[in-house]
């Protein structure tokens, strides 16, 4: 079946501008997860969905970060007045969902987002 | 959520076996252990998991020992193409319905040919 995508693959912005960067997960996960990975390193968590509602952002660094998921299986991740530091590959992976120990995350390709 | 600690880079010839340790020495009564391999410009992907002893899969075999403070990633028979990185994730088992894990900088397995 299909697995987690996300779009766009690459994304080039600049400096002060809004993007939004979509994930579809595989149907039927009721869990979503999006992370933030740069170069070197590990993908850092950001935001968990369950269902239609973010259980946990904790990991959003600011207020210029937002998630919605409004129907409870396409996520949009927002960001708004971009800097260079959010420079990165944002991940977003889906899981099962139920609390299951063996809930797997299955990652999409990610998004690369470049700000200049 | 338990830190894990992993050698940054490992270098093997085609063919060979490769084991990839990973401490966790706080690791909790409830937490499983979990391999993920990410290949560049690609989201990670599941290896397996573990909660003590041993567990095998068709791509690798981890071991666990009884203390549970360390695991051990079993790839067999390495091929170029299992040049990745490799994570190990400590994270709760049914706590609040979901697992938040945490991803360390990963192993860097270099398979030379």
């Amino acid at each position: 079946g299909a697995g987690v995508s996300q779009t766009p693959s690459n994304k080039v912005t600049e400096k002060g501008k809004y993007v939004e960067l979509r994930c579809d997960p595989i149907s039927g996960h009721t869990a979503l997860y999006w992370y933030r990975q740069s170069l070197g390193q590990g993908p850092e968590f950001l935001i968990y969905f369950q269902g239609t509602g973010a259980a946990d952002d904790s990991g959003l660094p600011n207020d210029r970060f937002f998630a919605v998921r409004p129907e409870g299986s396409v996520s949009t991740l927002k960001i708004q007045r971009t800097e260079r530091g959010d420079s990165a590959m944002y991940l977003c992976a889906s899981s099962l969902g139920g609390g299951a120990h063996t809930d797997t995350q299955y990652f999409g390709p990610g998004t690369r987002l470049t700000v200049l | 959520l338990a830190k894990t600690t992993q050698p940054i880079s490992m270098d093997s010839y085609e063919g060979q076996e490769v084991n990839i340790t990973c401490s966790h020495n706080n690791i909790a009564t409830n937490d499983y252990i979990t391999w993920y391999q990410q290949f560049p410009s690609q989201g990670p992907r599941f290896i397996i998991q573990g909660y003590k002893t041993k567990v095998t899969n068709e791509v690798a075999s981890l071991f666990i020992p009884a203390d549970r403070k360390s695991s051990t990633l079993s790839l067999p028979r390495v091929s170029l193409s299992d040049t990745a990185v490799y994570y190990c994730l400590v994270g709760p088992g049914n706590s609040g319905g979901y697992q938040k894990v945490t991803f360390g900088t990963g192993t860097k397995l270099q398979v030379i040919p």
